[in-house]
């Protein structure tokens, strides 16, 4: 079956440790996208992905880091920079332009 | 610059009761326009999606929407609710050219009482 596959589902972290958080599809999409999810302000934009080795900051970067060496992978990486980094992370990817977003089952990271 | 206000951040409604979520956004240009639904603890799904054409959008699972261009509004309904579209419902805006990005709203909780 084609997806979006996000692993792990619930990660948890010490105060300045780095973790990277895995985003896999087959779907053959070009575009792929992390967000961020908390209470109330609904989805923004951390980096997002238009092609191989290309990527853009989206409304939150700061704090976060990504590569897209492959087609199929995104991993995101949050770092000890990023003051607030409990949350819920959603995935998504893109075939085309016009077309809607297909997201994965999300992670959600807290820091203990 | 895009945005999308969602005015409700929560709606209960009783079931088999008629339900309207309001979604208006705001650009220079032409947008494409989109709902989706995510239910707790896991992605967003697709309902609905206006590209071009007719205004009046249907949807998965009886939702509807209709592109009101004048008004910039894209507001989602359903003539009778089940306890099972208890659910977070999220309004999203692309411009029709160039980027990829999507900008979301703040999403309307929406809970659909016995």
């Amino acid at each position: 079956d084609g997806g979006i596959t996000q692993s792990p589902k619930y990660l948890f972290r010490k105060e300045g440790q780095n973790v990277t958080l895995s985003c896999e599809q087959n779907l053959n999409h070009d575009a792929m996208y992390w967000y961020r999810q908390d209470p109330g302000q609904g989805l923004r934009l951390i980096y997002y992905s238009q092609i191989v080795n290309d990527f853009q900051k989206g409304d939150i970067a700061e704090g976060y880091s990504v590569s897209r060496e492959k087609k199929e992978s995104f991993p995101l990486t949050v770092t000890s920079a990023q003051k607030n980094p409990t949350a819920f992370y959603l995935c998504a990817s893109g075939i085309r332009a016009a077309d809607e977003q297909f997201f994965g089952p999300g992670t959600r990271l807290t820091v203990l | 610059a895009q945005s999308v206000t969602q005015l409700d951040s929560q709606v209960p409604v009783f079931e088999e009761a008629p339900v309207e979520l309001r979604c208006n956004y705001s650009s220079s240009v032409s947008v494409y326009l989109f709902w989706y639904v995510q239910y707790p603890n896991q992605g967003l799904q697709l309902l609905l999606k206006y590209l071009s054409g007719s205004t009046l959008v249907k949807g998965i699972n009886g939702f509807e929407a209709e592109f009101n261009k004048s008004q910039t509004s894209f507001h989602l309904r359903k003539p009778s609710v089940h306890i099972s579209d208890t659910a977070e419902y999220f309004c999203a805006v692309r411009e029709s050219g160039g980027t990829y990005k999507y900008i979301f709203g703040t999403g309307t909780r929406l809970k659909v009482l016995a």
